[in-house]
C-alpha cells in the first residue's frame, strides 16, 4: 500500500522559530509537493521537487524553503515562523508517469500553530 | 485570471439521493481533471480521473463528466450514504507536474 508519512500531526511553535516539516514517501516517486490548506482558499502549492536536489517554486513560496537530499524525503522549512503561517500543511508525491498519470498521494497533514 | 470554482456552501442531501457537485474553471486548458475526497483532519485521497476527450467516467457509485466547452466538471454520487460525507476537491492537470486544486465542496449526507 502506498504511503506518504508526515513527521508530525500537530505542531505549536513561537514566532521567529525555525520550523522543519518532514515528509517521507515509500513509492519511489520522482515528484514531491508541499501545499498549505486554509479555509476557503483550498490547497495552495508552496514548492515542489521533481528530483533529488531539484526544486521549483509554487504559487506561494515566500517565507518557505525546501530541501530534498534523498529521493524519499522532502522537507519544508520555515526560516522564521510567523503567525500568518498557521495552517494545515500537506505533503504529496506522484510518479513521473506521463500525461494523465499525475495522481497525487497525500500524507495526513501537519497542523501548525504559530503563536 | 485563472480560477477554479467549487461551491463553497455545503451540500446537504438525504441518504439514497444522488449528490451532484460542480467544478468550474476559467482560463485553463486542462488535459485531465481529477477528483479527490478529503475527510476532516486527513489528506485528500484520489477518486477518479477523466481526460479532456472523455465525456463521462464511472466507478461504482461515482460518475464524473467533463465538458471542455462549458469548462465544467460534474461529480455525481448515486445512492448516497452517510459514509460519503466528506469534502470533495477537483484538480486540474494542465501538463505541469503540479495539479491546481479547487477549494472543495463539503457534502453532508443525512441518514
Amino acid at each position: 500500500d502506498v504511503k506518504v508519512t508526515q513527521s508530525s500531526r500537530y505542531l505549536v511553535k513561537r514566532t521567529g522559530e525555525k520550523v522543519f516539516l518532514e515528509c517521507v514517501q515509500d513509492m519511489d516517486h520522482e515528484n514531491m509537493f508541499w501545499y498549505r490548506q486554509d479555509p476557503g482558499l483550498g490547497l495552495r502549492l508552496i514548492y515542489f521537487s521533481y528530483d533529488v536536489k531539484m526544486k521549483e517554486k509554487g504559487d506561494i513560496p515566500e517565507g518557505y524553503s525546501v530541501s530534498r537530499e534523498k529521493k524519499e524525503r522532502f522537507s519544508l522549512i520555515l526560516e522564521s515562523a510567523s503567525t500568518n503561517q498557521t495552517s494545515m500543511y500537506l505533503c504529496a508525491s506522484s510518479s513521473v508517469g506521463g500525461r494523465g498519470k499525475n495522481i497525487q498521494y497525500f500524507g495526513a497533514g501537519t497542523r501548525l500553530s504559530v503563536l | 485570471s485563472q480560477k477554479i470554482e467549487q461551491n463553497s456552501e455545503a451540500l446537504n442531501i438525504q441518504e439514497g439521493k444522488t449528490a451532484t457537485l460542480t467544478c468550474n474553471y476559467t482560463n485553463y486548458s486542462p488535459a485531465y481533471l481529477q477528483w479527490y475526497r478529503q475527510d476532516p483532519g486527513r489528506g485528500p485521497v484520489f477518486l477518479l480521473l477523466i481526460r479532456e476527450n472523455e465525456k463521462e467516467k464511472r466507478k461504482e457509485r461515482l460518475k464524473v463528466t467533463f465538458d471542455t466547452t462549458l469548462k465544467q466538471s460534474l461529480f455525481h454520487i448515486t445512492a448516497s450514504q452517510p459514509a460519503d460525507s466528506a469534502t470533495y476537491l477537483c484538480a486540474l492537470d494542465t501538463g505541469r507536474r503540479a495539479l491546481t486544486f479547487g477549494s472543495g465542496t463539503r457534502l453532508q449526507v443525512q441518514p
